[in-house]
């Protein structure tokens, strides 16, 4: 298994341009999250899936867009690149249920680093 | 949606054995206590989760005491490559991630 797998690793962009930030897993996991990440900072959650069609906003969700077409991919869409989302993306899955009677666990891409200039 | 304060950073030497302690003072009643770990340049990954008393893996312990409002992640002789940051979370057991939250987490340095 791949795990979480996120593309691409390094983006330079220019104010106003826009980007999706890809996202697919290999696990069945019913639930994907997107984060991003400030330097020093702890995660912060942009957008979440509980299963294909459907989509929700976390915490920090104003300037994203995200889509669920199918259980294993999750794009986080940039649509007018500014300076505040300079940031490291990690984009995550988990099971929906308890596995065994232990709270399911996220698990997480290794990140996209963005900057926008 | 349950609060966690943790120590900002600690510093250890290799072969001691380090607690990082997590304070929880409303956790509900049907909360999981779980600790991830964060290398540079990757994304956070399990080490180790409890509901009560303690758990025990080959990677950590997990100390939790009767009422809950704590815990304290127990990495026995650390090396330097357990330097990384330490994030404590407490959710519900059938929420999923996404009602989990991320702190600042504890910035460990393991040193020579």
């Amino acid at each position: 298994n791949a795990g979480v797998t996120q593309t691409p690793k390094f983006r330079i962009l220019k104010i106003g341009q826009s980007m999706t930030l890809q996202c697919t897993q290999d696990m069945n996991h019913n639930y994907m999250y997107w984060y991003r990440q400030d330097p020093g900072m702890g995660l912060k959650l942009i957008y979440y899936s509980v299963g294909a069609g459907i989509t929700d906003k976390g915490e920090v969700p104003n300037g994203y867009n995200v889509s669920r077409s199918t259980t294993e991919d999750f794009p986080l869409r940039l649509e007018l690149a500014a300076p505040s989302q300079t940031s490291v993306y990690f984009c995550a899955s988990s099971y929906s249920k308890s596995q065994g009677g232990v709270a399911s666990p996220l698990h997480f891409g290794n990140g996209t680093r963005l900057t926008v200039t | 949606l349950a609060k966690t304060t943790q120590p900002i950073s600690m510093d250890s030497y290799e072969g001691q054995e380090v607690n990082i302690t997590c304070s929880h003072n409303n956790i509900a009643t049907n909360d999981y206590i779980t600790w991830y770990q964060q290398f540079p340049s990757q994304g956070p990954r399990f080490i180790i989760q409890g509901y009560k008393t303690k758990v025990t893996n080959e990677v950590a312990s997990l100390f939790i005491p009767a009422d809950r409002k704590s815990s304290t992640l127990s990495l026995p002789r650390v090396s330097l490559s357990d330097t990384a940051v330490y994030y404590c979370l407490v959710g519900g057991r059938n929420t999923g991630g996404f009602k989990t939250i991320f702190g600042a987490g504890t910035r460990l340095f393991v040193k020579a």
